[in-house]
């Protein structure tokens, strides 16, 4: 039961261009979302956050937007730049609950910008 | 920004030994730290949570007699691999919360890749 979903497990993009990345969740319990960039054999880099109490947040290139009703966040990559292949996850907390503020993670889009 | 380290970052051992690895948050007191697992071409899974000064709290279907998790400090945690077998070969990753104002926000370390012959 994923209670956060990447449905495209790959995206390829050139260079240049916009990279939009999905992520649905279902637990209508999470308040706050955050993307996280991976590369092969290293930790998740955080990206950027958003709150539920907003809609979009920016960040350089990086824009994130939350649509609360259709428990839908996409992750907007403009322009996309090589250095941005990687592994993005978008990850899921309800702060409401007690204590450890635990993520859910969804499986990863893998994206491939091409020169 | 907020560092994580985690050492090792490779280890090789023999089927039946025990493995340490290290998670240190740098610049920052954490803590909450978390412990991860990663199979290939797979989502983050998390294991523990381990909360400075008390014992770690275990998802469901993580071994705590195997993963044995001690958070003695602010900037340190320690996940113990007990008798490790080839099945526990997998990326095993850590991560902190910065704390007030981040509550969220985890930050992670580089990863320890296990490898149980």
């Amino acid at each position: 039961d994923q209670q956060v979903k990447q449905n495209s497990p790959s995206l390829s993009v050139q260079e240049g261009r916009i990279s939009i990345l999905n992520c649905d969740y279902t637990n209508s319990m999470f308040d706050y979302f955050l993307w996280y960039k991976k590369y092969p054999a290293e930790g998740p880099t955080f990206l950027i956050s958003i709150s539920s109490i907003k809609d979009k947040n920016e960040d350089g290139r990086f824009t994130v937007f939350l649509n609360k009703s259709a428990k839908h966040l996409s992750l907007h990559i403009v322009p996309s730049q090589p250095g941005d292949s990687a592994v993005y996850f978008c990850a899921a907390s309800d702060r409401s609950g007690a204590g450890s503020y635990q993520l859910t993670f969804g499986k990863g889009t893998k994206l491939s910008v091409i020169p | 920004g907020a560092v994580v380290s985690q050492h090792p970052s490779r280890v090789i051992c023999k089927s039946g030994t025990s493995v340490k690895i290290e998670c240190r948050s740098l610049d920052f007191q954490a803590t909450t730290m978390f412990w991860y697992r990663q199979f290939p071409k797979k989502s983050l899974m998390l294991m523990a949570t381990s909360n400075e000064g008390s014992k770690a709290t275990y998802e469901q279907g993580v071994e705590k007699d195997k993963f044995l998790i001690n958070h003695a400090s602010l900037t340190l945690s320690t996940l113990t691999v007990t008798s490790a077998h080839p099945e526990d070969s997998s990326f095993y990753i850590c991560s902190a919360n910065r704390g007030l104002g981040f509550p969220d926000t985890q930050y992670f370390g580089p990863g320890t890749r296990l490898t149980v012959l």
